[in-house]
């Protein structure tokens, strides 16, 4: 079974249309994180968590909203989706209080959002 | 602002050939380097690095970093078909005292021919 999970792999939706991207880990990780990719862009951060109730803004958390229903769960919600949200997401994990994995971060498959 | 670089961004070569992927940054506080593979699907961890001039291998890739010049290289020897994919490399920032981001650069794109 996979560590990280994301739900659903795939989505298109409208113009305005509100969106929820669902992570959830089996880890046991404090930290969970999520990026969008773009070509050409690399990994871009959107909001990150370091434990329940904890959440901070990224790179470029305009437009997104998130919520941490437990340490093992991190959604993304697009309240408004528009054409330029298309991108792949990703939700990733990594582990403090482990000096061996501190600096690695673990991805979840990615979700391919298509906004028309 | 906290930035890594990499070159170039894509690549085509034979299998068999050696290729060198670069990777530059410019990060505050710096503690490590990480390269990932992403294929088709999520990144995957390849190596690690936090001290300048020790190589870490891994089968035919290896990986070096130079913390005076701020850059590192990977290097894939004899390639094959299976390493095409898109290479990353990623900087932890940090976000505050105790939390980090990383920052990744734009990623180079292999590919490999028969």
């Amino acid at each position: 079974d996979a560590d990280v999970t994301q739900t659903p792999r795939n989505r298109i939706t409208k113009t305005g249309k509100r969106i929820m991207l669902e992570c959830s880990q089996t880890k046991g990780h404090d930290r969970m994180y999520w990026y969008r990719q773009d070509p050409g862009l690399g990994l871009r951060l959107i909001y990150y968590s370091f434990d329940v109730k904890d959440i901070n803004k990224g790179e470029i958390s305009d437009g997104y909203s998130v919520s941490r229903q437990a340490q093992a769960k991190f959604s993304l919600s697009l309240e408004s989706a528009i054409p330029n949200q298309t991108a792949l997401y990703f939700c990733a994990t990594s582990d403090t209080r482990d000096s061996r994995s501190y600096n690695e971060q673990f991805f979840g498959p990615g979700t391919r959002l298509t906004v028309l | 602002e906290d930035k890594v670089v990499q070159s170039p961004l894509s690549l085509v070569v034979h299998e068999g050939d050696t290729v060198t992927l670069n990777c530059s940054y410019e990060v505050t506080n710096f503690r490590s380097l990480l390269w990932y593979k992403q294929e088709k699907k999520a990144p995957t961890f390849l190596f690690m690095l936090t001290s300048s001039g020790i190589e870490k291998k891994s089968g035919r890739l290896s990986s070096i970093l130079d913390k005076k010049e701020l850059f590192s290289i990977l290097n894939i020897t004899a390639t094959q078909t299976g390493d095409s994919a898109v290479y990353l490399c990623a900087v932890p920032s940090l976000l505050d005292n105790y939390g980090q981001n990383f920052v990744f650069g734009p990623g180079t794109r292999l590919s490999v021919l028969p």
